[in-house]
Parts: structure tokens; C-alpha cells; sequence
């Protein structure tokens, strides 16, 4: 079964400092992984998605996101961390499309809070 | 624009009592989920549908129920056999795409059911 773990549940940066949050998955064959974003009262919206290929992506808002299939992880970055970031992150994995709905598993978030 | 559209954004539940949270999308998806959202859990998926006419449980499917006549729509039943009603609820859809493509999940903005 696939499983996503975000050892994080809460960090706090400071206005302008860099930022890494983690993720790390569990799944038997090659994976689909995403990052989403929710503000409070709000849905979750997409920031980025690994399929193949590159293994650093690049998302919206200033985010990327580095697969490492050596160590099962996922973890998003942002180089200068804005006020409006604050907010909190899912990470997702995803099954191979068969041409059927894929099932998301999504971690516990990380709920990243940012100082002035 | 095209998007996935909740409602009520708040719903209010008496004991015993069955509710029905609306998911309208018109992006044309082929598929749709309803999670549950409750804090420090992330999302638990309850039912998925691929194609009309067809819905799957997912991990926490009791005390609900679901119906997809039409594609756009993917209405959700909390039955009064929910003893935990409490929590935001997310729709979420996708195309299918291709196989061996992977597409991500599209979130409305969630309806917070309370119990009164």
C-alpha cells in the first residue's frame, strides 16, 4: 500500500529565509507525486507535479521540488519565503494511470508559518 | 472560468439527520472524489467515481453515500449512521488522460459540515 509521510507538522521561518519541507513515500512501483497548497478554509491548490523525466521540478509561487527515488523522498523548497506562503502543504502520491481514476494518498501537511 | 463549485460552504446537521453536500464541476472531468478533512489527518478518501453511473468506496466510506448521474455533478450524503459528521469536506476531480500519464486532482473549496 502507499503511504506519504511529512515528518514535519509545523515549522516556522522567517520573511525572506529559504525553506525545505519533507516528504518521503512508500510505494511498490514508479510514482506519481504532487504538492498542494491550502489556505485555511480553502481547497487545496496544485503547486507541483513529478511524473518523469527531470527529477527537479519547478512549480508555481516561486516552489520546486526534488525526487530522490534513493531516499523514497519529495521535498519541496523555496530559495526566499514570503509572508503569503504561510499556509499548509500536502505532499501526494499517485498510482500509474491505467486509463481509470487514480487514487491519491496524501500525507498529514505541514503547516508552515512565516515571521516578519 | 471553469472550476469545481461546493455548496453550502457551511452546513449545519441535527442529530438523526441525513445532508447532502453539493460538488458541481464544468471542466469536463472524467472523474470526481469527495475527501474528508479533519485537523492534523489530512485529506481520507470516502468514494471516487470514474464514469457515471459508477462510483467505488474509498477508505472511510461508512455513514456515507453518493450518486453520479451526471458528470458534472457528484453529490454527497452524510447518513445519520455518521456518528462523526463533524469536519470540511473537499470534492476533487480529474480527467483521465492518457494511460501512463498521471493527472492531478482539481479541489473545489470544501463545505465545513458541524454538528448542532
Amino acid at each position: 500500500a502507499q503511504s506519504v509521510t511529512q515528518p514535519d507538522i509545523h515549522i516556522t521561518v522567517s520573511e525572506g529565509a529559504s525553506l525545505e519541507l519533507r516528504c518521503n513515500y512508500s510505494y511498490g512501483a514508479t510514482p506519481y507525486l504532487f504538492w498542494y497548497v491550502q489556505s485555511p478554509g480553502q481547497g487545496l491548490q496544485l503547486l507541483l507535479k513529478y511524473f518523469s523525466g527531470d527529477t527537479l521540478v519547478q512549480g508555481i509561487k516561486g516552489f520546486e521540488a526534488e525526487f530522490k527515488r534513493s531516499q523514497s523522498s519529495f521535498n519541496l523548497r523555496k530559495p526566499s519565503v514570503h509572508w503569503s506562503d504561510a499556509a499548509e502543504y500536502f505532499c501526494a502520491v499517485g498510482a500509474v494511470n491505467t486509463g481509470t481514476a487514480s487514487k491519491l494518498t496524501f500525507g498529514t501537511g505541514t503547516r508552515l508559518q512565516v515571521t516578519l | 472560468d471553469g472550476g469545481i463549485t461546493q455548496s453550502p460552504k457551511y452546513l449545519f446537521r441535527k442529530e438523526g439527520q441525513n445532508v447532502t453536500l453539493s460538488c458541481e464541476q464544468n471542466l469536463n472531468h472524467d472523474a470526481m472524489y469527495w475527501y474528508r478533512q479533519d485537523p492534523g489527518q489530512g485529506l481520507r478518501l470516502i468514494y471516487y467515481s470514474q464514469i457515471v453511473n459508477d462510483f467505488q468506496k474509498g477508505d472511510i466510506a461508512e455513514g456515507y453515500s453518493v450518486s453520479r448521474e451526471k458528470k458534472e455533478s457528484f453529490p454527497l450524503t452524510v447518513t445519520s449512521a455518521q456518528k462523526n459528521p463533524t469536519a470540511f469536506y473537499l470534492c476533487a476531480s480529474r480527467t483521465h488522460g492518457q494511460p501512463g500519464s498521471n493527472q492531478p486532482q482539481h479541489f473545489g473549496d470544501g463545505t465545513r459540515l458541524s454538528i448542532l
